[in-house]
């Protein structure tokens, strides 16, 4: 099955800096990448998505990044504030045969103010 | 509202003690997951439906069972619960392959 790889576990960043997070991922069918951000005691929430046609998407200070060759994808968050901080997660799944979606392990992203 | 709603959000049961979590969304979605959530080993799929009597083992299936009669449900069952499925359960849903999960508020199981 999948097997999805991310880093760094834990961030710390200054407020206004970028912060970057990345993941691999082994099945090459593989064509839909969600990334999700949980705040602490809540449920994860879909922050952005990009499907296997595109190379980038960006939605204000967002973007995610996907490279289908070498098999990875990137978060990067720009001018980050103290509310972004939280756990993320990338995520894989394909849209056929096993139709799972795995989930990386997560990256604790602190913005130091 | 468009929601995903599971209860109970907390339960502590006694080792094989059989229970049942139930999940429900209003969003008419195809796929519907269940994920158990672990400090260092993130979210974990147990098993996910991907229509009415569609079902699929995740990554952790074992000790666990669900069904999907209804478009609507999905509850988890643990027949035997043990001490290892101590865990925070989500219960997820959305419209199709091409979209991601909407979350439930989650449940958190502990088993003594």
């Amino acid at each position: 099955g999948e097997n999805v790889e991310q880093h760094p576990s834990t961030l710390s960043v200054q407020e206004g800096d970028s912060a970057v997070i990345k993941c691999t991922y082994s099945d090459s069918a593989s064509n839909y990448f969600p990334w999700y951000k949980q705040e602490l005691g809540k449920r994860p929430q879909l922050i952005i998505d990009i499907r296997s046609n595109v190379g980038e998407k960006k939605d204000q200070r967002i973007a995610v990044t996907l490279n289908k060759t070498a098999k990875h994808f990137s978060l990067h968050i720009t001018e980050t504030q103290p509310e972004d901080s939280a756990v993320y997660f990338c995520a894989a799944s394909r849209a056929t045969g096993r139709r799972a979606l795995t989930f990386g392990s997560g990256t604790r992203l602190q913005v130091q103010p | 509202e468009a929601q995903v709603t599971q209860n109970p959000r907390y339960l502590i049961t006694v080792t094989g003690k059989k229970l049942t979590v139930t999940c429900s969304q209003n969003m008419n979605h195809e796929y519907m997951s269940w994920y158990r959530q672990d400090p260092g080993l993130g979210l974990r799929q147990i098993y996910y439906s991907m229509n009415v009597e569609v079902t699929d083992k995740g990554d952790v299936p074992e000790g666990y069972k669900v069904s999907r009669k209804e478009k609507r449900n999905f509850p988890l069952i643990l027949e035997s619960p043990s001490p290892n499925q101590t865990s925070l359960y989500f219960c997820a849903s959305r419209r199709d392959i091409n979209y991601g999960y909407t979350f439930g508020s989650g449940t958190r199981l502990t088993v003594v």
